[in-house]
């Protein structure tokens, strides 16, 4: 079956590195997505990585893959005021595209 | 143009109202869905559209209703809803047939049901 799991919150210091875990169960993933959500909001795509990498950096992002542990996590370096949010972690495990998200990480940025 | 947009921003109604959700993208994308989210909780899928036919109805009551008039437009009717169906809807589009294609979100319709 699918399940996405991951903390419930996080909170750093501005200018610390933030690093959001995710774990999920389905071997067959082709992609693992990262959502960010603002108050209010919609869901900003922020990167992804394809199941058959290991890393993938974008600018202050970094989303690392561990496929034999089923572990995701995504690392946001200099971390600023307006990295704070709830981030959701997100499976794709046909060509359905269907989405599996976790439970979201509410990141709490503190000046 | 890159993005989905999504009106009304905010939506409130009576549970005997008729409304409309409505949401657009000209991105070209052949597939779109409906999402509901409740607060703190991730959304949920609620309807599929690939190449304007609806492919998945993930067992939503009949009191919800979408339609695809047209590939950059996907409508949600709403008839009869209860004081429970008051959440955040979300419409997101992606390319159809594609593994793994990401998926665009657009801002959302913030409903309250009185």
């Amino acid at each position: 079956g699918e399940d996405v799991e991951q903390s419930l919150f996080l909170s750093v210091r501005e200018g610390d590195s933030s690093v959001i875990n995710c774990t999920y169960t389905d071997s067959s993933s082709t992609y693992l997505y990262w959502y960010k959500q603002e108050p209010g909001a919609g869901l900003q795509l922020l990167t992804y990585i394809f199941s058959n990498m290991d890393m993938k950096q974008d600018q202050r992002l970094t989303v690392l893959l561990n496929k034999k542990d089923k572990h995701l996590s995504l690392r946001i370096a200099d971390t600023q005021t307006g990295d704070s949010a709830i981030y959701f972690c997100a499976e794709g495990v046909n060509a359905g595209n269907m989405l599996t998200f976790g439970g979201g990480t509410r990141l709490m940025v503190k000046p | 143009d890159t993005e989905v947009t999504q009106t009304p921003k905010h939506l409130v109604m009576g549970m005997t109202n008729k409304k409309s959700l409505k949401c657009e993208q000209h991105m070209g994308h052949r597939a779109m869905y409906w999402y509901k989210q409740k607060a703190k909780k991730p959304p949920e899928l609620m309807f599929v559209y690939s190449y304007e036919k609806l492919s998945i109805n993930e067992s939503v009551p009949s009191r919800f209703s979408p339609e695809c008039p047209n590939s950059s437009l996907l409508n949600l009717h709403l008839h009869a809803l209860q004081p429970e169906d008051s959440a955040l809807y979300l419409c997101a589009s992606s390319t159809s047939g594609t593994p793994g294609g990401e998926q665009f979100f657009g801002p959302g319709t913030r409903l309250t049901v009185l």
